[in-house]
């Protein structure tokens, strides 16, 4: 079966640190990659999607970057955190290919930006 | 521009009882619609979806309805359960590539003993 892992749980950093949230797939090959945030009190913005290594865009100009590595890792990275980075920070995957599917997530990473 | 809608930030019903959620959508590209359910530091969990080309799909207790001409697809819960107490989130997909699901702002359900 599929599993989708996300580290760390939990992070406080200060403003001005980088940051990497990773994200690894198991169990599947070739997969889409998201990550999504949710910011207080907000629904989930998708932030980067990828449909394979190398191969990412973004949907939101931002303070952050993504990375995918390797097909199954997908890595969310800042040089300098704002404040308003804090959230939720969701990592999902799919069956890649055309139509529509569901989206599975990770148990997601919460950042705090102080 | 938010394409997808949930109105509603809060519903609370008694248990046993039915529960409606709401979602609204703009956009007439959106062609797969879900509905998934998260409880507080967790990710989201998929619920259940609905093709455009229909307009009721079931699973247990639970039902989704969609009204392609008012743009609107509605998740009903009978009977609701206190277990079914989290945020559910609307989303769509449609329009561009990577599958990606653009979100409603979720609606919180309080099932009440």
């Amino acid at each position: 079966s599929q599993t989708i892992h996300q580290w760390p749980a939990t992070l406080v950093q200060p403003v001005g640190s980088p940051l990497s949230l990773e994200c690894t797939v198991e169990g599947t090959s070739n997969p889409n990659l998201y990550w999504y945030r949710q910011a207080a009190g907000r629904g989930l913005q998708l932030l980067f999607y990828s449909i394979g290594i190398d191969q990412i865009s973004s949907e939101v100009p931002q303070n952050l970057s993504a990375s995918r590595p390797q097909d199954r890792q997908f890595i969310l990275s800042s040089k300098k955190l704002l404040l308003s980075d804090s959230g939720f920070y969701l990592c999902a995957w799919s069956v890649r290919g055309h139509g529509a599917n569901v989206l599975t997530f990770g148990a997601g990473s919460r950042l705090t930006v102080l | 521009d938010q394409q997808v809608k949930q109105n509603s930030p809060s519903l609370s019903v008694q248990e046993g009882r039915i529960s409606i959620l709401n979602c609204d959508y703009t956009n007439s590209m959106f062609d797969y619609f879900l509905w998934y359910k998260k409880y507080p530091a967790e990710g989201p969990t998929f619920l259940i979806s609905i093709s455009s080309i229909k307009d009721k799909n079931e699973d247990g207790r639970f039902t989704v309805f969609l009204n392609k001409s008012a743009k609107h697809l509605s998740l009903h819960i009978v009977p609701s359960q206190p277990g079914d107490s989290a945020v559910y989130f609307c989303a769509a997909s449609g329009t561009g590539g990577g599958n990606k699901l653009t979100f409603g702002t979720g609606t919180q359900l309080k099932v009440e003993l």
